[in-house]
């Protein structure tokens, strides 16, 4: 079955950029029928949407993070990856990837990475 | 952005009670709701799609109804595995948003 993992550094510095990326396994990430996201969770707070991707590259940014967030995807490498610039404490957080079809929306995700933003 | 106000943000209940938890949102999101399910330190799981759909493999206890712009997640017999936190979803349009999730204790 398909099944999504987050990889990383779980830590990063104040001001520099936070770099994740999905890997899909089991299955295509060039599938028309899905859209590939990230979502993070503070800690112990709730879920907010960073954005999506289609696997033609194009994408979709929450407002609140657009100046600073980048979402791309490499076809060739089955992956999706975020980046996050100029990071504070405020991005610490768990960050989950997931994969989104129209009709379901969430309904796979990957286990989540805490990311802390520290000195 | 879409407002999802979520209530109540705690609920105490006991297994077997019946419990329901309310999602209301800013503006008409046509059914276009989903529940999830999140236990600590774990991935929220997806309970209920468009309102009203069980996702496969979810057990029928769960249920979802919608009426305008309020939607509801009912348990109708809670059991010990349903001791959680829920979070309603809105994906009608961007920005996608979240309610501010209801925990469910144990009584």
């Amino acid at each position: 079955q398909v099944q999504l993992q987050e990889s990383g550094p779980g830590l990063v510095k104040p001001s520099e950029t936070l770099s994740l990326t999905c890997t899909v396994s089991g299955g295509s990430i060039s599938s028309s029928s899905y859209y590939w996201g990230w979502i993070r969770q503070p800690p112990g707070k709730g879920l907010a949407w960073i954005g999506n991707i289609f696997y033609t590259g194009s994408t979709y940014y929450n407002p609140s993070l657009m100046s600073r967030v980048t979402i791309s995807v490499d076809t060739s490498k089955n992956q999706f990856s975020l980046k996050l610039s100029s990071v504070t404490a405020a991005d610490t957080a768990v960050y989950y990837c997931a994969r989104q079809e129209a009709m379901t929306t969430w309904a796979l995700w990957g286990q989540g990475i805490l990311v802390t933003v520290s000195p | 952005d879409i407002q999802m106000t979520q209530s109540p943000s705690t609920l105490s209940a006991s297994v077997g009670d019946r419990v329901t938890i309310t999602c209301r949102a800013s503006q008409s999101i046509s059914s276009w709701l989903a529940w999830f399910q999140q236990k600590p330190g774990k991935a929220p799981n997806l309970l209920i799609y468009k309102a009203s759909n069980l996702e496969s493999g979810v057990p029928s206890r769960f249920s979802g109804s919608e009426s305008g712009t309020e939607f509801t997640l009912t348990i109708s017999s809670l059991q010990p595995d349903d001791f959680a936190t829920y979070y309603c979803q809105q994906y009608n349009s961007f920005p996608y948003t979240f309610g501010q999730g209801t925990k469910l204790e144990i009584k």
